[in-house]
């Protein structure tokens, strides 16, 4: 069976640090990949899919992600955080002929001012 | 293009009772999944439908149950409630949930059961 490791259960950062959350995932098949993120009342928004080419993919309010299949991870970054981008990050995998995501448990950012 | 609707948003319901909650996916769309999410146990898969058949199911009690009808639109079921099953539910649709697709996320609808 297939699951997803997210290693930081709690990130506190200043305003404009450097993000990076990891995501490991255990398959060994193809894998698509996912990070979404949920704002404090709001509902999962997709940030950022890898299927299949670059490994590098961007996703929406500057964040990025790089697939490294050789250590099985997916690591979120962003070069510069802001104080809205408070939320809980979550790391997913489909694979196989699997229909559903699998899911990490989740990284909840804080981001002072 | 309207994105995935649950509904009811918030709910309360007494241990032993039993809920339904809905689901209308983004038009289009034909696979909704079914997810809980909870504090301690993070996201975990319920099921997924698509034209009206269920594709998979994850590691529930025959309690939890749903169904898809032939507009799309989806519904869950959860029977003798208990009071772990106190969670929010997010509802998620994709065009065909093959392989490769993006899977959007509905609001959720919190259930809380007392």
């Amino acid at each position: 069976a297939q699951s997803v490791s997210q290693h930081n259960h709690h990130v506190i950062l200043s305003e404009a640090a450097s993000l990076e959350l990891g995501c490991n995932y255990s398959y060994g098949g193809t894998v698509n990949l996912f990070w979404y993120v949920q704002y404090p009342g709001q509902h999962l928004q997709l940030l950022l899919k890898y299927f299949s080419g670059d490994p590098l993919v961007k996703g929406i309010k500057g964040f990025e992600a790089e697939f490294i299949k050789s250590k099985f991870s997916f690591n979120l970054r962003k070069p510069s955080v802001q104080w809205s981008d408070t939320a809980e990050y979550f790391c997913a995998v489909t694979s196989g002929s699997a229909r559903q995501l699998t899911f990490g448990s989740g990284t909840q950012l804080t981001v002072l001012p | 293009k309207a994105g995935v609707t649950q509904t009811p948003r918030y709910l309360i319901k007494t241990r032993g009772q039993q809920v339904t909650l809905s689901c209308s996916p983004i038009s289009g769309h034909r696979s909704v999944s079914w997810y809980q999410q909870t504090p301690g146990q993070g996201l975990q898969f319920l099921f997924e439908y698509f034209s009206e058949t269920q594709r998979n199911k994850g590691n529930f009690p025959g309690r939890f149950s749903g169904r898809q009808f032939s507009n799309s639109r989806s519904e869950m079921n959860v029977s003798t409630l208990e009071l772990g099953d106190s969670a929010l539910y997010l509802c998620a649709s994709s065009s065909d949930g093959t392989y490769g697709n993006t899977i959007y996320f509905g609001e959720g609808s919190w259930l809380t059961v007392v």
